[in-house]
């Protein structure tokens, strides 16, 4: 139990370009999503929390207009990256939490970005 | 405060052997300490995680020891193999909220 899916796995876009990554939660209701950042040999960088039905919580330093955050159902919750310049190549996470009163987050397998 | 500092960066250990990682942190809020594995190119796994109210966990070969006075806790994985070789990251939460991770080790298992 606990699967997070992303998709795509990999995508390459050209600057300029939006790009949509979504996460699902396969067998269980997240009321609660994560988007995090890593960079190579770096830790999880926390960008924002989703929770279902209200506005994207985002950390500092993280542009909400150009990570557009979506978490229109339990299941779902969806990353845009806007207007993507090469230096928002990276490999991007999700992560659900199980239940209101659950503190597991189960991770998805992440999604490679490139702009060219 | 709001940090959580992991060592070591990196560590190379013969197969059978008992790697130790180590993290440390600040704020006695944090209510939840999960430990995550990740190998290249994937996402990370849960793999244990323990509540301050308790010393010690143990889930097969992984062993969480958690020091609440010290405000430390620490990952011993027994009797390693050349398939635990990946990045392990230390984390923290206060109420369910988001995690707050540690730098990572990078662990290799020599055969």
């Amino acid at each position: 139990g606990a699967v997070v899916s992303q998709h795509p796995s990999r995508v390459i876009c050209k600057s300029g370009t939006s790009v949509k990554i979504e996460c699902r939660s396969l067998d269980f209701q997240a009321t609660t999503m994560f988007w995090y950042r890593q960079f190579p040999k770096q830790s999880l960088m926390l960008m924002a929390t989703s929770n279902e039905g209200s506005k994207a919580t985002y950390e500092q330093g993280v542009e909400k207009d150009k990570f557009l955050i979506n978490h229109a159902s339990l299941t779902l919750s969806t990353l845009t990256v806007t207007s993507a310049h090469p230096e928002d190549s990276s490999f991007y996470i999700c992560s659900a939490r199980t239940g209101l009163a659950g503190h597991e987050q189960y991770f998805g397998p992440g999604t490679r970005l490139t702009v060219t | 405060q709001q940090q959580v500092k992991q060592s070591p960066q990196s560590l190379i250990v013969q197969k059978g052997g008992i790697p130790i990682i180590n993290c440390a942190y600040e704020n006695t809020a944090f209510d939840y300490f999960p430990w995550y594995q990740q190998f290249p190119g994937k996402g990370p796994a849960l793999l244990i995680a323990i509540r301050p109210d308790v010393s010690e966990k143990k889930e097969g070969r992984f062993t969480i020891s958690f020091n609440k006075s010290a405000k430390q806790f620490s990952l011993h994985i027994m009797d390693s193999q050349p398939g635990d070789s990946a990045t392990y990251f230390c984390a923290a939460s206060i109420d369910g909220g988001k995690l707050i991770f540690g730098q990572g080790t990078e662990l290799s298992v020599k055969p």
